[in-house]
């Protein structure tokens, strides 16, 4: 079946513009992730849902982070007045359920922010 | 807070050689997983470890958990030339809290295999 599905795939924006990102999960998966990928941190976790609750929003990296979801499917993340050190790959994971479950990984959408 | 560390974080070796990247985390978890990552692409799964003594088996990949010491191996058998990627373990904490589910990832090992 279709995998999980982030859209854009990459997005080049001016510094202090806002900016969202879609994923689509895996058709019939509870539990959405978005981490993120840059050069100097690795890989980071920032926010997950189980359906359209977000238990653990600890990873998000300043209040200028937010996300949703909608219909225990489609999320959104929303970075707003964009800084450069916000670039870097944004990838986003589900899982069937949340415990002890395989997290499937999109492709990522690249932000790069001038 | 939840620490992963991976060694070595670079690692060259010979087709037809054996190697073992190991994966170290600082608190108490029995689920572990190893992913691969190819340049330019993104996660994919490979392993998934869930108790204390488990050993899963792929092709020329096998992964071990030991959760006493916390921690984990992935052993390369006879290296291919395929098998050039990068490698994380990732952790994710026993059930009881509200950062359940959140992979916390190891740095990432850089394999080369060359002829």
């Amino acid at each position: 079946g279709a995998g999980v599905s982030q859209s854009p795939s990459n997005k080049v924006t001016e510094k202090g513009k806002d900016v969202e990102l879609r994923c689509d999960p895996i058709s019939g998966h509870t539990a959405l992730y978005w981490y993120r990928q840059s050069l100097g941190q690795g890989l980071e976790f920032l926010i997950y849902f189980q359906g359209n609750s977000a238990p653990d929003k600890s990873g998000l990296p300043s209040d200028r982070f937010s996300a949703e979801r909608t219909g225990g499917s489609v999320s959104t993340l929303t970075i707003q007045r964009t800084q450069q050190e916000d670039s870097a790959v944004y990838l986003c994971a589900s899982s069937e359920r949340l415990v002890a479950e395989t997290q499937y990984f999109g492709p990522g959408t690249r932000l790069l922010v001038l | 807070e939840l620490k992963v560390e991976q060694n070595p974080l670079f690692l060259s070796m010979q087709e037809g050689k054996n190697y073992t990247i190991y994966c170290n985390y600082s608190t108490t978890s029995d689920r572990l997983y190893w992913y691969r990552q190819d340049p330019g692409k993104s996660l994919e799964s490979l392993f998934v470890l869930l108790s204390n003594g488990a050993v899963k088996q792929e092709g020329r990949l096998m992964a071990s958990l030991d959760t006493k010491a916390r921690l984990s191996t992935l052993h390369i058998t006879a290296a291919v030339h395929d098998l050039s990627a990068t490698y994380f373990c990732a952790v994710t904490p026993n059930a009881g809290g509200t950062s359940y589910g959140k992979l916390t990832f190891g740095q990432g090992t850089i394999l080369t295999v060359h002829p």
